[in-house]
Order: structure tokens, then C-alpha cells, then sequence
């Protein structure tokens, strides 16, 4: 079955720039689009970015996505790191057989 | 703006079935083009695809609980519905409703139910 694998954590200082991977296990993981979302306690998830590279209107432009085909993986970037922003981030995306598939979450600690 | 909430019984006994309804509102759930989606999230842990229907009854099922899940919709009333049969501990979760968008993501999502299962 078609799997997303992320970083179970990562950390960063206020400020800096921060990357967030999201591997497939097979096929080409550009093949379909990869869709991430951010979660803070105790709330649903929003979207940050769609369709690989896309932000929802409201998102601020310190979020980015990419998809590097040579690694099979995705990445959510996020500049200027503020507190705010820490939070749990999952990836997510279908695999064209009629599976919707979630990465495992990284948790995002801005100190 | 279109907002979707669940509801729903918040404790079911083992071997019991869990039984959901999303109420979509703001919108048509006949609206073309979408799918209606179902996600788990068990205490502290990641996102779990449940299941998507559209508004014409077609589903796709998440392979690992497949033989366990029913999704219906009923259009008259703007409202899809989860069911869940022998439920056993690991099924204890927030149940999430979402709208599927492109075939793709996730948008918008409910605010979720915690569902737990325990006698």
C-alpha cells in the first residue's frame, strides 16, 4: 500500500526558515498532488498548502510547497518561523486506485 | 461559507456499532463534483482515512476497515452518515467529516467528535 513518511519532529528558532519532508514509499510521488495541513491542539485540521504548491487564501506566503521527484518526496517550508506556527503538520494525497493517504504528522516546535 | 458538523453518540460499548451524521451546512451536499469524507484521529496520534461517498452513493472505503465501514448519505436532509460495526478500543478516536475537493484534499473539515469506546 501506498505510504507518506514524515519526520516524527523537528525544531527551530523564531525567525528562521524551517522544512518539513514527506516521502512516498513507491511510485512517483508527483505523480498525484500532495496537500498539507496544520493542526494545533485540540482543533481540526486546516489547509496550508494544495495541489503540491497552492495556498488557500488566508494562508500567509511564509508557507511554501515543492515536490522533488528525484527523492520521492514533498516539502513544506515555512520563513520566518513565528510561535504561532508551531503546531502538528500531516501530508496527505491520493494515490489515483482510490486511496487517500496521510503522512504521520511532524510536530513543529518553534523555541 | 459552507461548515460541516458532526454528531453522534460520544461513548459506544465493544462489539457495538459506532453510528455518525455529518450536517453540512452553507452549501448543497448534491453539489457536482464533490465527495464527502469521513477521518479518524485516536488520542495522540496521526490522521486515518475512514471512507469518502458521493452525493449519488458511490464510496470508497479504506482497505483496513473496509469490511467494517458503511457510508450513506442522505441528500433530503443535506446529511452523510458514518457507521462502524464490532468496535473494539482502537476505534476510540475524533471522527472527523470533511468535504473532498478535486477528487484531492480535504476542505473544509468539521470540528470533530470524540468517540470512545468502552463498556
Amino acid at each position: 500500500n501506498f505510504m507518506l513518511t514524515q519526520p516524527h519532529s523537528v525544531s527551530e528558532s523564531p525567525g528562521k526558515t524551517v522544512s518539513i519532508s514527506c516521502t512516498g514509499s513507491s511510485g512517483s510521488i508527483a505523480s498525484n498532488y500532495v496537500q498539507w495541513y496544520q493542526q494545533r491542539p485540540g482543533t481540526a485540521p486546516i489547509t496550508v498548502i494544495f495541489e503540491d504548491n497552492q495556498r488557500p487564501s488566508g494562508v500567509p506566503d511564509r508557507f511554501s510547497g515543492s515536490v522533488d521527484s528525484s527523492s520521492n518526496s514533498a516539502s513544506l517550508t515555512i520563513s520566518g518561523l513565528k510561535t504561532e506556527d508551531e503546531a502538528d503538520y500531516y501530508c496527505q494525497s491520493y494515490d489515483g486506485s482510490n486511496l487517500w493517504v496521510f503522512g504521520g504528522g511532524t510536530k513543529l516546535t518553534v523555541l | 461559507q459552507l461548515q460541516l458538523q458532526e454528531s453522534g453518540p460520544g461513548l459506544v460499548k465493544p462489539s457495538e456499532t459506532l453510528s455518525l451524521t455529518c450536517t453540512v451546512s452553507g452549501g448543497s451536499i448534491s453539489s457536482s463534483g464533490y465527495y464527502w469524507g469521513w477521518i479518524r484521529q485516536p488520542p495522540g496520534k496521526g490522521l486515518e482515512w475512514i471512507g469518502n461517498i458521493y452525493y449519488s452513493g458511490s464510496t470508497y472505503f479504506n482497505p483496513s476497515l473496509k469490511s467494517r465501514v458503511t457510508i450513506s448519505v442522505d441528500t433530503s436532509k443535506n446529511q452523510f452518515s458514518l457507521k462502524l460495526s464490532s468496535v473494539t478500543a482502537a476505534d476510540t478516536a475524533v471522527y472527523y467529516c470533511a468535504r473532498l475537493v478535486a477528487t484531492i484534499w480535504f476542505v473544509p473539515w468539521g470540528q470533530g467528535i470524540l468517540v470512545t469506546v468502552s463498556s
